[in-house]
């Protein structure tokens, strides 16, 4: 069974400069949510996206956006890269309310 | 606000310890809880959970958790760990949008 994806698994960003994110959920799954896995902390909430409809949004700043495909995957796009935006960005899915999510390997971004 | 403390952040422990791992959580009305667990270079994977009913909850690889509301915990446990549980776990919880997590306690049990 083909859990949830994400893409690229590694990558490397200068400051200042814009990056995207893609998740792809478990099949059947309509809810695609988005953290921030800061090294030494627990994952913190960026976005919860259901039927590409925005639910919730986390305390980080209006760099970061996303947005959710018919096909329920989902990009996270962050502008004007911080050196702080390095972190480990996992993307979960689940089939609607986040109370059970499935978690992808995650997108390890370093920004120089 | 919604928050979730762990207490330990790094444990250390020989193979067939006993393991306890503690978990409190501040949330206002129905909650969900959750333990995850994030083995070197693996993505999270559910551990257990606990929506409603019997407040000892058993997970895989012999885990369980202990939903006591009047503590607002919900502690970890196994009774004899192995090597393979070398791992973080994380604690945490949901009402209706969001997860949120705890900061995460580093388990390394010692062969």
């Amino acid at each position: 069974d083909a859990g949830v994806t994400q893409s690229p698994t590694h990558l490397i960003k200068t400051r200042g400069q814009h990056v995207t994110l893609r998740c792809s959920p478990i099949s059947g799954h309509k809810s695609v949510s988005w953290y921030q896995q800061v090294l030494g902390q627990g994952p913190q909430f960026i976005f919860q996206y259901y039927e590409k409809e925005e639910r919730g949004r986390g305390n980080f700043p209006d760099r970061f956006s996303a947005r959710q495909f018919p096909n329920y995957s989902s990009e996270l796009n962050v502008n004007a890269l911080l050196l702080g935006d390095s972190a480990l960005y996992l993307c979960a899915s689940s089939l609607d309310r986040p109370v059970e999510a499935f978690f992808g390997q995650g997108t390890r971004l370093t920004v120089v | 606000a919604q928050s979730v403390s762990q207490h330990n952040h790094h444990v250390i422990l020989s193979e067939a310890a006993s393991l306890e791992l503690g978990c409190n959580y501040s949330y206002g009305g129905t909650v969900n809880l959750f333990w995850y667990v994030q083995y070197p270079g693996q993505h999270l994977q559910l551990l257990l959970k606990y929506f409603s009913g019997d407040p000892l909850v058993k997970g895989i690889k012999g885990f369980e958790a202990e939903f006591i509301k009047s503590k607002f915990s919900f502690n970890l446990r196994k009774p004899s760990v192995q090597w393979s549980d070398t791992a973080e776990y994380f604690c945490a919880a949901t009402g209706f949008q969001k997860l949120v997590f705890g900061t995460g306690t580093r388990l390394l049990v010692s062969p």
